[in-house]
């Protein structure tokens, strides 16, 4: 159990659709990623915060948006879903905003149909 | 740019067998290095690492040795269990940032007892 917890696991839309998936970091970890796992574009990373701001960029999409509450959970929501959509989208946490060490959730299998 | 490429799979051993997956890179400057496990419905999870080169990282009776000359981190095992059948990702950390943490595709790794 790496302490990540991240819900929903599974869900299940409808193209256009719009959703919203939750991460509760490990304990004190301040830092909080998120990536998307696709089986032809691998582990992709999409975005990070630390202590709730965004500190981080990396291939998201316009149509998706995240962010860092005060108690330290993070929402990503995607919106006008298309088939593409459909991937494991795994947050991850650190103590460390820098750092390569990475705690993984279980992640939020997302199916678009 | 900084990546990195992991040796095609899937594999397929026998338990007691001798594994290698081999790992290179490219990065600009002086990169850490790290190995990730998938099990099964989980998210991953850092196996080893290494900071800088000809430092061995360990852990679970894995090792892989950061070379410098060669780019390489390849992970070995001297005895593989069936329990050790998950997806091996190599991934590499150049520079400030989240996005430098770049992640190889993964190597399935299946045990047959």
């Amino acid at each position: 159990d790496s302490g990540v917890t991240q819900t929903p696991k599974h869900l299940i839309t409808a193209t256009g659709q719009r959703v919203t998936l939750r991460c509760s970091p490990r304990s004190g970890d301040l830092s909080v990623y998120w990536y998307q796992q696709s089986l032809d574009q691998g582990l992709q990373f999409l975005i990070q915060y630390y202590n709730g701001e965004e500190r981080a960029k990396g291939n998201i999409l316009e149509r998706f948006s995240a962010q860092q509450f005060p108690d330290l959970h993070s929402e990503l929501n995607l919106s006008s879903l298309e088939l593409g959509d459909s991937a494991l989208y795994f947050c991850a946490s650190s103590a460390d905003y820098n750092t390569g060490e990475l705690f993984f959730g279980e992640g939020s299998r997302l199916t678009v149909l | 740019g900084n990546s990195v490429t992991q040796m095609e799979g899937p594999v397929t051993l026998s338990e007691e067998a001798f594994l290698t997956i081999n790992c290179t890179y490219t990065a600009t400057g002086y990169p850490s290095l790290f190995w990730y496990v998938q099990y099964p419905g989980e998210g991953l999870q850092l196996l080893l690492k290494a900071t800088k080169a000809d430092d061995k990282g360990s852990n679970k009776g894995f090792e892989a040795t950061y070379r410098k000359e060669t780019t390489s981190f390849h992970l070995e095992k001297g005895s593989v269990q069936v329990s050790d059948s998950a997806v091996y990702f190599c991934a590499l950390k150049s520079g400030q940032g989240a996005q430098k943490l770049v992640f190889g595709q993964g190597t399935r790794l299946t045990i047959n007892p």
